[in-house]
Order: C-alpha cells, then structure tokens, then sequence
C-alpha cells in the first residue's frame, strides 16, 4: 500500500515550459514533505521541502505548493531546462518517527 | 570529503548465494538507511538504525540483515540471494532522524540469477 501517491509516473515538457509533478497522502500525521532529484546513476539528493505549517515554498525555480485540506502537495518547475531532466521523488516523515516514506517518482524529460 | 560511500557498485550472484554491501560515511551523522529501488516502486525502506549498535526494520525488510558495529558503517546483508532481491540498494544517512534531509550515495545495482 503506497503511503503517498505520485504523478504522473513520466512527463515531457519542452524547454521554457512549466513541469507540475502532483503528491497525495492519507496520514495527517506527515508533518514534513521534501522532494528528492534524481540524475541517472546517483543517489537522490534533496531539492526543497515544506511543512503543513506554510502552503507555499519557493527556491529559485523549484516551488512546492501544500494543500493540507485535500492532503496534496505538488512541485512546479518554472522555465524548465534540459538540465532538470530526472526522476523526481516526493516524500513523507511522521513526527517522531526516523524514516520518509517516498512516492513512486516521475521521470521527467526537457526537450530541448 | 566523500559523504556516503556505497561499495561493490555493480555485483552479479546467483540464486542462493551470500553477500554483504557496505555503506560508509565520513560526516559522523546517527542514522543511517538501506533502500532499494525498483521501477514504478520508488524507494521502499529495507532497515535503517538510528545510532551505533541499533537496528529497526522498514517497509521490506525480508530476506535481509544489518549491522551497525561503528557508527560510520551500515551493512546490508543477503544471506541466501532470491531474483526478487534484483536491484538497485541505496544507502543513506541524516544528521538527525526528524528532518528527513538525508544524504545518499551512489547506489549499488545488484543482479540475481
């Protein structure tokens, strides 16, 4: 049973464009959210991360959108480039709890 | 400064056989993780520890076991390797376990036959 469920599983986007990657959750006890990018062959590395207590987070380019209500939070890429193309995990932490629940991912592809 | 050393990166066995992977790393953090990823599965927690000594078990812990004798080194054994067990192991490491800020290494792709 995925604890968090992400999409889409695979997303093309063209160069400029915006990539809007969508996280669901059922625990209310999540009370922390990062994302994770992924370049082929390495580890996933930590991109941005919110908690409940904001609904909006940006850096740069990369921004998190929360909706606590409907237990969804997203990642938009603005002006996408070729170099973020990657997987990209979302990810869930209890409070008091040492392990994050990941989602499925999303490869993304910037053309060119 | 190297962070979180994986070691074999690549490793081919065949159904039955043993082996260990070692995780290393250099930036004195308490705990530390083995995923395993898989396509369309994301990263599913095998065991992780939260100090020098201790082990607890994640979402698919069957089939594995770990230690943790020093605090920079987390291993991840297979006892008896199942083509189930096919793929890509990530070790990972946080400074503290409520973050969820965790550091990654480079993963080992592992093959059962």
């Amino acid at each position: 049973q995925q604890q968090v469920k992400q999409s889409p599983q695979s997303l093309i986007v063209q160069k400029g464009g915006i990539s809007i990657i969508n996280c669901a959750y059922e625990n209310t006890a999540f009370d922390y959210f990062p994302w994770y990018q992924q370049f082929p062959g390495k580890g996933p590395a930590l991109l941005i991360a919110i908690r409940p207590d904001v609904s909006e987070k940006k850096e740069g380019r990369f921004t998190i959108s929360f909706n606590k209500s409907a237990k969804q939070f997203s990642l938009h890429i603005m002006d996408s480039q070729p170099g973020d193309s990657a997987t990209y995990f979302c990810a869930a932490q209890e409070e008091g709890f040492q392990k994050l629940v990941f989602g499925t991912g999303t490869r993304l592809l910037v053309s060119p | 400064n190297a962070g979180v050393t994986q070691t074999p990166k690549f490793r081919v066995l065949k159904t039955g056989q043993s082996m260990t992977l070692l995780c290393a790393q250099d930036m004195n953090h308490e705990y530390m993780y083995w995923y395993r990823q898989d396509p369309g599965m994301g990263l599913r927690l095998i065991h992780y520890s939260v100090g020098e000594g201790t082990t607890a078990k994640g979402e698919v812990p069957d089939g594995y076991n770990v230690s943790r004798l020093k605090k920079q080194n987390f291993l991840l054994g297979l006892e008896s390797a199942a083509p189930s067990q096919t793929s890509v192991y990530f070790c990972a490491s946080s400074i503290r376990g409520d973050t969820g800020e965790l550091f990654f290494g480079e993963g080992s792709r592992l093959t059962v036959l």
